[in-house]
C-alpha cells in the first residue's frame, strides 16, 4: 500500500490565493520531504522536515509535521501561475532512510 | 548544481525488444534510483544502487535489470519488453550520508507497443 497520500487529488486556485496540500503516510519516518513536478518532467526538492520538527519554511513554503496523526501539509503562500505543477510527500523510514516511499501526488493549477 | 541526465525523452519500442534506460549523473554521488511512474500511483521504486557494482531490488523489480559499471552511470534493462511496461521511467542520485534529498533525471516516456 502507498505509504504517502496526498489529499485533496487536484486544487485549483486563483493566483495570489494560499495553497494548502496534505499528506498522510503509515509507517514511523525519519524525514519526510516535498517535491515539485512540472508537467512531463524530473522531481524537484522542495524542502525536508526531520521526524523531529514540527514546522519548517522556505520562502513562500511553509510545512508542518504531526508525528501523532502521521501528517503533513504543504502551504504555499501568495500563489503564482508558476507554482502550477504536481505535488508530492515522499517519505523516508527510518529502517532505510535512502528509500524514499512516494505518494500519488496533488496537482495543483494555479489560474491567472 | 547535480545534473542527471536520461539517454532519451521519449521511446517506442515493440514488445519483446530488450530496451536499455541510460542515466548519468555528473556529481559523483554513490546512490543512484529508477523509479517508474504511473497516473495514481506516484513514483514506485524499481532498482537502488549504493555504489559501483552494488544493487539492491527495489519494490517492483520484476521485469527489470540493473547495471552500475561506472559511479556516473546507472542503467535500467528491460529484457524482454511488455505492454505493461509503458510507464514514465525516472533516475534520481544522492549522495550517500549526505543529505537525504533526491536529485532527479527529466524523466524517460517509454511507450510498449
Amino acid at each position: 500500500s502507498q505509504q504517502g497520500e496526498e489529499d485533496p487529488q487536484a486544487l485549483s486556485i486563483q493566483e495570489g490565493e494560499n495553497a494548502t496540500m496534505n499528506c498522510s503516510y503509515k509507517t514511523s519516518i525519519n524525514n519526510l520531504q516535498w517535491y515539485r513536478q512540472n508537467s512531463g518532467r524530473g522531481l524537484v526538492h522542495l524542502i525536508l522536515i526531520r521526524s523531529n520538527e514540527r514546522e519548517k519554511h522556505s520562502g513562500r513554503l511553509r510545512v508542518t509535521l504531526d508525528t501523532s496523526k502521521k501528517s503533513s501539509s504543504l502551504l504555499i503562500t501568495a500563489s503564482r501561475a508558476a507554482d502550477t505543477a504536481s505535488y508530492f510527500c515522499a517519505t523516508a523510514r527510518t529502517d532505510s532512510s535512502y528509500k524514499l516511499i512516494f505518494g500519488s501526488g496533488t496537482r495543483l493549477l494555479v489560474r491567472p | 548544481d547535480v545534473k542527471v541526465t536520461q539517454s532519451s525523452r521519449y521511446l517506442v519500442k515493440r514488445t519483446g525488444e530488450k530496451v536499455f534506460l541510460e542515466c548519468v549523473q555528473d556529481m559523483d554521488h554513490e546512490n543512484m534510483f529508477w523509479y517508474r511512474q504511473d497516473p495514481g500511483l506516484g513514483l514506485r521504486l524499481i532498482y537502488f544502487s549504493y555504489d559501483v557494482k552494488m544493487k539492491e531490488k527495489g519494490d517492483i523489480p520484476e521485469g527489470y535489470s540493473v547495471s552500475r559499471e561506472k559511479k556516473e552511470r546507472f542503467s535500467l534493462i528491460l529484457e524482454s519488453a511488455s505492454t505493461n511496461q509503458t510507464s514514465m521511467y525516472l533516475c534520481a542520485c544522492r549522495r550517500a550520508g549526505g543529505p537525504p534529498e533526491q536529485y532527479f533525471g527529466p524523466g524517460t516516456r517509454l511507450t510498449v507497443t
